[in-house]
């Protein structure tokens, strides 16, 4: 199975940026780093992806270590729409994504 | 992005009973999973739906409990067989465009056994 490691929950406050990381020791040099979250009751959107150079889009931005067993998710002005449960996985190369139990973000205002 | 339809999007059922879970792309899709989220926990890959041929099915998963179909790119089934109250989850379905590429998942199908 494809394990990552994040903490359980984490807090931010409205307009500010919220950076969450993700440990990911055990992936290969061919896996991609993928990062989805859940908003209560909805299925997983899709946010961003990477292999090993830093990737940004519409949503957030993804710094990836040089080693690349650990990553961040940075979203640059979080809003209160922005609470959910953040995975972070890895692989891929065979289509199958392996989620873990994910952080929850709470946003305040 | 591909944009991925579920039917029905919430049901009660008898024990005993089954039900079938349809999943529609609106383009056509290289893979689609079918996953279950029981209540308060994460996301658990059920199998990998394969078109025109048997799905392929995780650890703790059997083809007799939850038979797929994939007739062709862009649509699937999840039919959930006998079901018990232990069976009431959320499943999803999802959908990749191609190799070390983002997948994308339906509302999800909201199952209460009863």
């Amino acid at each position: 199975d494809a394990k990552t490691t994040q903490p359980p929950s984490m807090d931010c406050a409205e307009g500010r940026a919220a950076n969450l990381p993700c440990n990911h020791s055990t992936i290969s040099g061919n896996e991609y780093v993928y990062w989805y979250r859940q908003i209560h009751s909805q299925g997983p959107q899709y946010i961003i992806h990477g292999l090993k150079n830093n990737e940004t889009n519409e949503m957030a931005s993804l710094i990836i270590t040089e080693d690349r067993k650990s990553s961040t998710l940075i979203l640059p002005h979080a809003t209160l729409r922005d609470t959910a449960v953040y995975y972070c996985m890895f692989g891929g190369s065979n289509y199958k994504l392996t989620f873990g139990k994910g952080t929850l973000l709470t946003v305040n205002p | 992005s591909a944009v991925i339809s579920q039917k029905p999007s919430r049901d009660i059922c008898q024990r005993g009973t089954s039900l079938t879970i349809q999943c529609q792309v609106d383009s056509q899709v290289t893979m689609m999973f079918w996953y279950r989220q029981q209540p308060g926990q994460s996301l658990t890959l059920i199998a990998t739906a394969n078109q025109g041929s048997e799905a392929t099915y995780e650890s703790g998963f059997v083809i007799d409990k939850f038979p797929i179909s994939r007739p062709n790119l862009t649509f699937s089934t999840l039919t959930v067989s006998n079901m018990s109250p232990e069976d009431s989850s959320i499943y999803l379905c999802s959908a990749g465009m191609g190799q070390n590429t983002e997948a994308f998942f339906g509302q999800g199908t909201r199952l209460t056994v009863v």
